[in-house]
C-alpha cells in the first residue's frame, strides 16, 4: 500500500513565485516521523526537515516552511520567493516507530524559471 | 558537517559481472542503509544494517545482494551477476539511532549495467 503520496508530479514557476508541495501519508501508528529531502540535478539527497507525529507546530526555515496537519494526514512544504537554485526533485518520506526504513513518495519535480 | 562518502560515483559494468559499492558512514552513526533509485523513479529501501547484521531487508534485496562491514569503517553493497535492471543510483545512508533519527544520505553511486 502506498504510504506516502505526492500527487504533484511536476510544478513549474517563475522566479520569486511561491510554490507549495503536497504530501499525504498513511499510517496506523500513533508515533511516526515525516521528512522532506531535496534532490538537485547533481543527484544527491539532501535532508531538509524531520517532524515527529507529536509536534504539529509549523516550522519556518528561511524561505522554507512546513505545514503539518494530522487531521488530514498531510505534511506540505512551501518555498517562498522561489529561486532558480530551488529547481530539484523534492521527496516526502515517512518512518514508522520501530521501523528501520524510510518510505518515500514519488517525488515532485520543481522547475524555477528565471 | 559530517558526510556519508560513497565510491565509486559512477560505474559501468558488463551484465553478469559482480559489483561492489562502498560507503564510509558518519563516524558516530550506528545504523546503515542502502537505498536504490531507478532513473526517474522513487527512492526504494533495500536493506538496513546494525551491529554487524542485517536488521531489515526489502523484497528487492534477494540472494543477488549482500552487505558487510569488513573493516569496521567501510560499509559495502555487493551485487552479484548484475542484470540490466540493476542499473540505478544506489544510495548509502546512515543514522545515529532508529526511527525518528535523521537518515543522512551519501551522494550516490550510479551503476550502469550494459
Amino acid at each position: 500500500a502506498q504510504k506516502v503520496t505526492q500527487a504533484q508530479t511536476e510544478i513549474s514557476v517563475v522566479e520569486k513565485e511561491d510554490v507549495t508541495l503536497d504530501c499525504v501519508y498513511e499510517t496506523r501508528d500513533t508515533t511516526y516521523y515525516l521528512f522532506w529531502y531535496k534532490q538537485p540535478p547533481s543527484g544527491e539527497l539532501v535532508f531538509l526537515i524531520r517532524r515527529n507525529s507529536f509536534d504539529e507546530q509549523n516550522e519556518i526555515s528561511g524561505r522554507y516552511s512546513w505545514n503539518f496537519q494530522k487531521s488530514t494526514s498531510s505534511f506540505n512544504f512551501t518555498i517562498t520567493a522561489s529561486q532558480v537554485v530551488d529547481s530539484a526533485v523534492y521527496f516526502c518520506a515517512l518512518s514508522e516507530a520501530g521501523d528501520y526504513k524510510l518510505s518515500f513518495g514519488a517525488g515532485t519535480t520543481v522547475t524555477v524559471r528565471a | 558537517e559530517p558526510e556519508v562518502t560513497q565510491t565509486p560515483s559512477h560505474q559501468v559494468t558488463q551484465m553478469g559481472q559482480e559489483v561492489i559499492l562502498r560507503c564510509v558512514p558518519i563516524s558516530n552513526h550506528l545504523y546503515f542503509y542502502w537505498y536504490r533509485q531507478i532513473l526517474g523513479q522513487k527512492v526504494e529501501f533495500l536493506v538496513s544494517f546494525y551491529n554487524n547484521e542485517i536488521s531489515e531487508k526489502s523484497e528487492i534485496f534477494d540472494d543477488q545482494f549482500s552487505v558487510e562491514r569488513p573493516d569496521g569503517s567501510n560499509f559495502t553493497l555487493k551485487i552479484r551477476s548484475t542484470k540490466l535492471e540493476d542499473s540505478a543510483m544506489y544510495f548509502c545512508a546512515t543514522s545515529r539511532g532508529l526511527s525518528g533519527n535523521t537518515i543522512y544520505f551519501g551522494e550516490g553511486s550510479w551503476l550502469t549495467v550494459v
